[in-house]
């Protein structure tokens, strides 16, 4: 078990240019999750997967996001056409849906900043 | 709706002290509630947690019991060290655990 990795963990973008991060979970987790952080506050939910499956998206999650996790494994997010206001920590987290276990496991982040 | 309340930081202590951070929350049916610890440069980690009301959750000697009455689950602990230094977020699941809130987290110091 080598816990929830992020890459990359730092990112520089000019605003307008489009950027890709990558989330690999816990290897027998089947939910991940993705949430925004901003300075000083606690992270909030952006989307989440079921295996393969999208099943909820926040309204937070603009149409310049997309995220994917095509094989039930490993999840990339997207953001497109970036913003100043995209410029936050990205964090991804994972869990198994079973009863009583479904702690949600954190990566350290990736870390977004749009000049 | 779902929601978590904590109480801004941050708090600054000396070792040995003794450690509340607050927490409340607004909740629809009957949520789990967790503290996460996030350290400088890393990701959150699952501190302990509680899924019922009057449970206890323990960890590396912190505690917090989920208080449906007054819709609280306080973090405490007895003697705090300078590697207790960190961020701390209370944060809920509702029933269904598709997803977290968190609270907007506080931060502790603790002094040698």
């Amino acid at each position: 078990d080598t816990g929830v990795s992020q890459d990359p963990r730092h990112k520089i973008t000019k605003r307008g240019q489009n950027v890709t991060f990558r989330c690999d979970p816990i290897s027998e987790h089947n939910r991940l999750y993705w949430y925004r952080q901003t300075l000083g506050q606690g992270p909030e939910f952006l989307t989440y997967f079921q295996n393969e499956a999208q099943l909820e998206k926040s309204r937070l999650l603009s149409d310049r996001f997309s995220a994917e996790r095509p094989k039930g494994s490993f999840s990339t997010l997207e953001i497109q056409r970036t913003e100043q206001g995209d410029s936050a920590m990205y964090l991804c987290a994972s869990s198994l849906s079973k009863e009583g276990k479904n702690i949600q496991y954190f990566g350290a982040g990736t870390r977004l900043s749009v000049l | 709706g779902n929601s978590v309340t904590q109480m801004e930081g941050p708090v600054t202590l000396s070792e040995e002290a003794f450690l509340t951070i607050n927490c409340t929350y607004t909740a629809t049916g009957y949520p789990s509630l967790f503290w996460y610890v996030q350290y400088p440069g890393e990701g959150l980690q699952l501190l302990l947690k509680a899924t019922k009301a009057d449970d206890k959750g323990s960890n590396k000697g912190f505690e917090a019991t989920y208080r449906k009455e007054t819709t609280s689950f306080h973090l405490e602990k007895g003697s705090v060290q300078v590697s207790d230094s960190a961020v701390y977020f209370c944060a809920l699941s509702p029933y269904n655990f598709n997803k977290f809130y968190f609270g907007s987290g506080t931060k502790l110091n603790v002094k040698p």
